[in-house]
């Protein structure tokens, strides 16, 4: 079974580009979250989708963040315009019904330059 | 609001020793516990879950334990090995269903 599928891998954007990352979660799971680090800070929570519908969007930094999942399959998240401190890990993590195990993808490197 | 601490920062040991990871939080209100490593550039690989219920978790040189009451956590390592070699972090899920994180501890098994 596939796991967690994080696209791209790596991203260079100049400043005031946009950008959008893609999640595929593990078929069949509701949950899907997205969590960013930024250099030198912990891991922190930017929001959560149960099927198509955002659930907790708290984390989000501001309205430059746009994150997307269509049909409640994959996710996309979209940064426009991108800054510098937008620069970090961003990680996608799916789990089944709540509270179970979030399995991660192998993260997008975002480098904003 | 839920804080995670993780202490050493950073470890260095030699190959062979067994070693204790240590992770701490303020709110005992959580629903489980899970360790994670992460290697240089790599993403983030699950090594053990525990739930709130539970005390503790094994998978093979692996041990993790919860003890809620004190709002802490350990991982401890058997027989370290140069693989072992990554970043360690435990993040607690919260009444919010959010993974509240600790800043990790790096470590190094010297050969």
């Amino acid at each position: 079974e596939a796991g967690v599928t994080q696209f791209p891998s790596h991203s260079v954007i100049e400043k005031g580009q946009t950008v959008t990352l893609r999640c595929d979660p593990i078929s069949g799971h509701d949950n899907l979250y997205w969590y960013r680090r930024v250099m030198g800070k912990e891991i922190k929570f930017l929001l959560h989708f149960v099927k198509e519908s955002k659930q907790d969007e708290s984390g989000m930094p501001n309205n430059r963040f746009l994150a997307e999942r269509t049909g409640g399959t994959y996710s996309t998240l979209k940064v426009q315009p991108a800054e510098l401190e937008d620069s970090g890990v961003y990680f996608c993590a799916s789990s089944g019904p709540r509270p179970s195990e979030a399995f991660f993808g192998q993260g997008t490197r975002l480098t904003v330059v | 609001k839920q804080e995670v601490t993780q202490i050493p920062a950073a470890l260095s040991v030699p190959e062979g020793e067994n070693l204790v990871l240590n992770c701490s939080f303020t709110d005992s209100a959580i629903y489980n516990l899970q360790w994670f490593r992460q290697d240089p550039g790599k993403g983030l690989t699950s090594l053990l879950l525990i739930q709130s219920s539970q005390r503790e978790q094994t998978s093979g040189r692996l041990n993790a334990s919860l003890d809620k009451s004190s709002g802490r956590s350990t991982l401890y390592i058997a027989a370290s090995q140069p693989g072992d070699s990554a970043t360690y972090l435990c993040a607690a899920l919260d009444s919010n269903y959010q993974l509240i994180w600790g800043a990790g501890t790096k470590l190094i098994i010297k050969p």
